[in-house]
């Protein structure tokens, strides 16, 4: 089944405390994305990547590290959560930037930062 | 970068009633225009899209107008039904150095028994 798999989907950690949410896409998609959702703030691009080894700053980039070694992978690397880094935290996965037929988007992951 | 602006932030239709939702952009270089549906708790859904060359474009009971000398396009649906009670995003593409998906703020539609 073609899908993009989050994990974890539930999170609650500490200020300061590094954690990596795992995202992986068995479509062989060059484009993967990451998203925030907040409440009336939409969707907001946080990183992206058109390949492997290419990656760049979306809207709200501060705090977050991403990696793309492999094409599968998307990690989204907080090095020192804060508590506005509490959200809903969506992955994404598409052939091209535009997600023409779709983005394929993950389960989401629910980060709450104490 | 791209400013998407989107309204109204909620709608409440009765069943059976149609519901337009309206998004204005700012880059006229803008060429793709993806509306994503978002039932509660779940992952949001691609239903429907329209590119910079197309007026319009209809799919079943739904329908996306563009205007692209005015920035906008909106989402009709007619003939609501319960199951379209959702949270409904539009979004815009950006063809120049960005090339990314700017969403809207969203829109929460409930459709009324």
């Amino acid at each position: 089944e073609a899908q993009v798999t989050q994990n974890p989907r539930y999170l609650i950690t500490v200020t300061g405390k590094k954690l990596t949410v795992t995202c992986s896409q068995n479509m062989n998609h060059e484009y993967m994305s990451w998203y925030r959702q907040d409440p009336g703030l939409g969707l907001r691009q946080i990183y992206y990547s058109m390949n492997v080894e290419v990656t760049d700053k979306g809207d709200v980039p501060e705090g977050y590290k991403v990696s793309r070694k492999e094409k599968r992978n998307f990690p989204l690397i907080l090095e020192s959560p804060s508590p506005n880094q509490t959200s809903l935290y969506f992955c994404a996965s598409s052939y091209l930037p535009t997600g023409k037929n779709g983005y394929t988007f993950g389960s989401g992951t629910r980060l709450t930062v104490v | 970068g791209e400013n998407v602006e989107q309204h109204p932030s909620t709608l409440s239709v009765q069943e059976g009633d149609s519901a337009v939702i309206k998004c204005t952009y700012s880059d006229s270089a803008s060429n793709y225009f993806p509306w994503y549906k978002q039932e509660l708790g779940k992952r949001p859904q691609l239903i429907i899209d329209i590119r910079s060359n197309v007026g319009e474009k209809k799919d079943q009971r739904i329908a996306v107008t563009l205007n692209k000398t005015a920035k906008h396009f909106s989402l009709h649906i007619t003939e609501t039904q319960p199951e379209d009670s959702a949270v409904y995003f539009c979004a815009v593409f950006s063809s120049g150095s960005a090339r990314q998906l700017t969403f809207g703020s969203g829109t929460q539609l409930t459709v009324l028994p």
